[in-house]
């Protein structure tokens, strides 16, 4: 089945500095990678995705890049916020096989911005 | 605002209760899913609804008994939980688990916390 790593398990920055996490998955074919954002005793929360047709996605201060030979990908986060706290999910979606359409989650990140 | 309703927000239950978490979503989406999460842990699968027909069973113990009444309800019935089953249990729902718009996005709802006494 798929694996998903997601390193580093905590990251902390200074307010206005860059954040980036990264996960690796072991399955080819999967060919859907979300990232969610969940805050304390709060939903998931998807702040951006990238399929597999795609290198790389925008918006706003957010970006996700992907490379599929490497089955790697990244988020990368600009001019971090207080409010950006929060634990950081990536994920990988399974595309054959009896768990057609299953999420595998990394195991997250908790990423902490001071002031 | 959430667009994927769960009810109870938080349940207490005694480990012979039977009692059941309820989950709807309006926005036409043929995929919902349960997930058990744990403190400071990803979401794990438990189940998934395709088109209102059980697709994915993750091995999950038969004292969860999920159930699809139609394509915008989904229920999760329990009965003798045990201590460990403890955690926040979501639901999300997909635009579809195949085909060209499957690729779509998981939207969770705030879920139920669950506490087994």
């Amino acid at each position: 089945g798929e694996n998903v790593e997601q390193h580093p398990s905590t990251l902390s920055v200074q307010e206005g500095d860059s954040a980036v996490i990264k996960c690796t998955y072991s399955d080819s074919a999967s060919n859907y990678f979300p990232w969610y954002k969940q805050e304390l005793g709060k939903r998931p929360q998807l702040i951006i995705d990238i399929r597999s047709n795609v290198g790389e996605k925008k918006d706003q201060r957010i970006a996700v890049t992907l490379n599929k030979t490497a089955k790697h990908f990244s988020l990368h986060i600009t001019e971090t916020q207080p409010e950006d706290s929060a634990v950081y999910f990536c994920a990988a979606r399974h595309a054959g096989g009896t768990s057609y359409g299953k999420l595998t989650f990394g195991q997250g990140t908790i990423l902490t911005v001071h002031p | 605002d959430t667009e994927v309703t769960q009810t109870p927000k938080h349940l207490v239950m005694g480990m012979t209760n039977k009692k059941s978490l309820k989950c709807e979503q309006h926005m036409g989406h043929r995929a919902m899913y349960w997930y058990k999460q744990k403190a400071k842990k990803p979401p794990e699968l438990m189940f998934v609804y395709s088109y209102e027909k059980l697709s994915i069973n993750e091995s999950v113990p038969s004292r969860f008994s999920p159930e699809c009444p139609n394509s915008s309800l989904l229920n999760l019935h329990l009965h003798a939980l045990q201590p460990e089953d403890s955690a926040l249990y979501l639901c999300a729902s997909s635009q579809d688990v195949r085909g060209p718009t499957s690729n779509q996005p998981q939207h969770f709802g705030d879920g139920t916390r669950l506490s087994i006494l």
